[in-house]
């Protein structure tokens, strides 16, 4: 499983922008590239996903790089409902593909 | 939306007890479903994939014996910890794969022994 290297914590402030990068400088082509995030005690939560073309939905935007090696979780206003870890996960495009866990982004927001 | 749910959303036994955990898709067929268990401050963990009608396939190093998995119908998919013991203590999840793309999780299972 090709891996992703998240910086281990992030802050934001409320309301304001947070970019979440990842690195996955062995991505195959066939890689989609998940986002999760968990709050404590809770399952993760799906926020996005995307293959070559950045994505946007109601929680999230995903700009992905041209050499795919690279990506950003972008959230636009944070509030501190957003405080969670997010992970950053290669898979493929099947839907019984498995989801291998790295260590994520904790992200803290700051009223 | 597609909800996955787990029963019972915490557990407490004793030592050398068997513990059932459900994870059911509540509107949607679930081919696949995943285990995982998470240690505190730690990660998700994958245990095992299972498919409805067939036997599971395990991680490495997850004994096969020890964490008992059937995946009996499109929506249900049971997790047996046997004989249980303190290190097996942990947060227990699974998720689901309908026809999207996405997976979705159930709210965990939190199992403390004795």
């Amino acid at each position: 499983d090709a891996k992703t290297t998240q910086p281990n914590s992030m802050e934001s402030n409320e309301e304001e922008p947070v970019h979440l990068p990842c690195n996955h400088s062995t991505i195959s082509g066939t890689d989609y590239i998940h986002w999760y995030r968990q709050l404590p005690s809770q399952g993760p939560e799906y926020v996005i996903h995307g293959l070559t073309s950045n994505v946007n939905n109601r929680m999230a935007s995903l700009a992905i790089a041209e050499d795919r090696k690279s990506s950003t979780l972008i959230l636009h206003r944070a509030t501190l409902r957003d405080a969670a870890v997010y992970y950053c996960i290669l898979g493929g495009s099947g839907n019984t593909g498995k989801l291998i866990f790295g260590q994520g982004t904790t992200l803290q927001v700051k009223p | 939306g597609a909800v996955v749910s787990q029963h019972p959303s915490w557990v407490i036994c004793k030592s050398g007890t068997s513990v059932k955990i459900e994870c059911r898709s509540l509107d949607f067929q679930a081919t696949t479903m995943f285990w995982y268990r998470q240690f505190p401050k730690q990660s998700l963990m994958l245990m095992a994939t299972s498919n409805e009608g067939s036997k599971a396939t395990y991680e490495q190093g997850v004994e096969k014996d020890k964490f008992l998995i059937n995946h009996a119908s499109l929506t249900l998919s049971t997790l047996t910890v046997t004989s249980a013991h303190p290190e097996d203590s942990s947060f227990y999840i699974c998720s689901a794969s309908g026809l999207a793309i996405e997976k979705i999780f159930g709210p965990g299972t939190r199992l403390t022994v004795l």
